[in-house]
């Protein structure tokens, strides 16, 4: 399985500020995606990160609020940006295995906005 | 489209009680089946998975069967420890096609596990 690392691991940061999250992986993967799991609850498919293409968000979120980077087959970034305390998550980096139909998840970037 | 339906938490057992976590859920094709464990502040692990009818996943004691007729994979294990205190979601991924690739998640059920 991929080897994931997040960073920062968390962070509290003021209204109206922006944040990048790092994820890096061990392997060459394909496809990556990151979620977002709100306090209590389960996790929200924010967008997939696909190298060499732009990233696919879903249905409520937009590249305005999350810009993603996926410069190559190891690296992504999100930007949360124009925070708001409703923004206050755990940001969940993931990859896709190419030779298994399984995902692996990173350990999570939990973010607290005042 | 594609859902996940699982047992509402939180459950408390007594250390070495059976666990049973119901997992259910609606898909167009054949999807392949996860159950992802979450311990208290920490990321998402892969505990099993399984990718076609009838398969068992396991680990760590846990065991799940892919259970097409009903459309099922629950959660299982004989005797629980107190180190198996998190919260378990069961998910399922299905290739939506054109190089997507989608994993939905129930809302996760949260275990105690007390001495």
């Amino acid at each position: 399985s991929a080897v994931i690392s997040q960073k920062p691991s968390r962070d509290i940061c003021q209204r109206g500020t922006s944040l990048t999250i790092q994820c890096q992986v061990d392997s060459q993967v394909t496809m990556m995606f990151w979620y977002r799991q709100q306090p209590g609850q389960s996790l929200t498919l924010i967008a997939t990160a696909n190298q060499g293409s732009e990233a696919t968000y879903e249905s409520g979120f937009v590249i305005d609020k999350f810009p993603i980077s996926r410069p190559n087959l190891t690296f992504s970034t999100l930007t949360v940006s124009n925070m708001s305390p409703e923004d206050s998550s755990i940001y969940l980096c993931s990859v896709k295995d190419t030779r298994q139909e399984t995902q692996y998840f990173g350990p999570g970037t939990r973010l607290l906005v005042l | 489209g594609n859902s996940v339906t699982q047992m509402e938490g939180p459950v408390t057992l007594s250390e070495e009680a059976f666990l049973t976590i119901n997992c259910t859920y609606t898909a167009t094709g054949y999807p392949s089946l996860f159950w992802y464990v979450q311990y208290p502040g920490e990321g998402l692990q892969l505990l099993l998975k399984a990718t076609k009818a009838d398969d068992k996943g396991s680990n760590k004691g846990f065991e799940a069967t892919y259970r097409k007729e009903t459309t099922s994979f629950h959660l299982e294990k004989g005797s629980v420890q107190v180190s198996d205190s998190a919260v378990y979601f069961c998910a399922l991924s299905e290739n939506s096609g054109a190089g997507s690739y989608q994993l939905t998640f129930g809302k996760g059920t949260k275990l105690s596990v007390i001495p």
